[in-house]
């Protein structure tokens, strides 16, 4: 079983739409997670930590269920800007490692 | 700052060719980084290095060696490149925390023929 897994997508849709985006992930014991953006042939960049309580940074917001080990991302109001590829992100209980899902692609329409 | 970088951004090798790719941070991470990645499969961890002077094996890595020179420069080596070891490679960093952000360099892509 992998250690984090994401729905690849493609998930395309219209400007102004929302949309959100789940992974999962096998170690109970894990501590930190995140989600991170990749634009096209670039590298990874946060896009925000996940906490337990939850959290929003604008239109994105985070969600934690620890229980039944899922992580979520809403994206509200779509812009063609949001087009990238989204990486769900876990450490290990030790902290001293990260594992990536493959991540979902997402594409905004005008 | 340039915060990471990594060289060269584009190779080609022929099989059973080595060499090293670069990585440097003047972001002041204890902890280093190397992933590759491949389409369908995300990043997977080659080797990481929780602090200078210290590496450890990561997800896949065979055919790999790295060297953890000073706290600013993290390196990958590939002693006989195999045509499996096509990939993108992503070097980062943290400052070590379990919560720390990870900083990527733009990457190098790396064509084995």
């Amino acid at each position: 079983r992998k250690e984090v897994e994401q729905d690849p997508g493609p998930f395309n849709v219209p400007e102004g739409a929302t949309v959100a985006f789940n992974c999962t992930y096998s170690n109970s014991a894990s501590q930190s997670f995140f989600w991170y953006r990749q634009d096209c042939r670039k590298e990874p960049k946060l896009l925000m930590s996940v906490y337990s309580s939850g959290n929003e940074d604008g239109r994105f917001t985070a969600q934690l269920n620890r229980a039944s080990q899922y992580i979520s991302l809403l994206i509200r109001d779509s812009k063609l800007s949001d087009s990238a590829t989204y990486l769900c992100v876990v450490n290990t209980p030790t902290g001293n490692q990260f594992y990536f899902g493959t991540g979902t692609s997402l594409t905004v329409i005008p | 700052n340039a915060g990471v970088t990594q060289t060269p951004k584009f190779q080609v090798l022929k099989t059973g060719q080595s060499m090293t790719l670069q990585c440097a941070q003047d972001m002041n991470h204890n902890s280093m980084y190397w992933y590759r990645q491949d389409p369908g499969m995300g990043l997977r961890l080659i080797y990481y290095s929780a602090s200078e002077g210290t590496t450890d094996k990561g997800e896949v890595p065979n055919g790999y060696n790295v060297s953890r020179l000073n706290k600013r420069e993290f390196s990958l080596r590939l002693e006989s490149a195999a045509p499996s070891q096509t990939s993108v490679y992503f070097c980062a960093g943290t400052s070590g925390g379990s919560g720390e952000t990870q900083y990527f360099g733009p990457g190098t892509r790396l064509l084995v023929l």
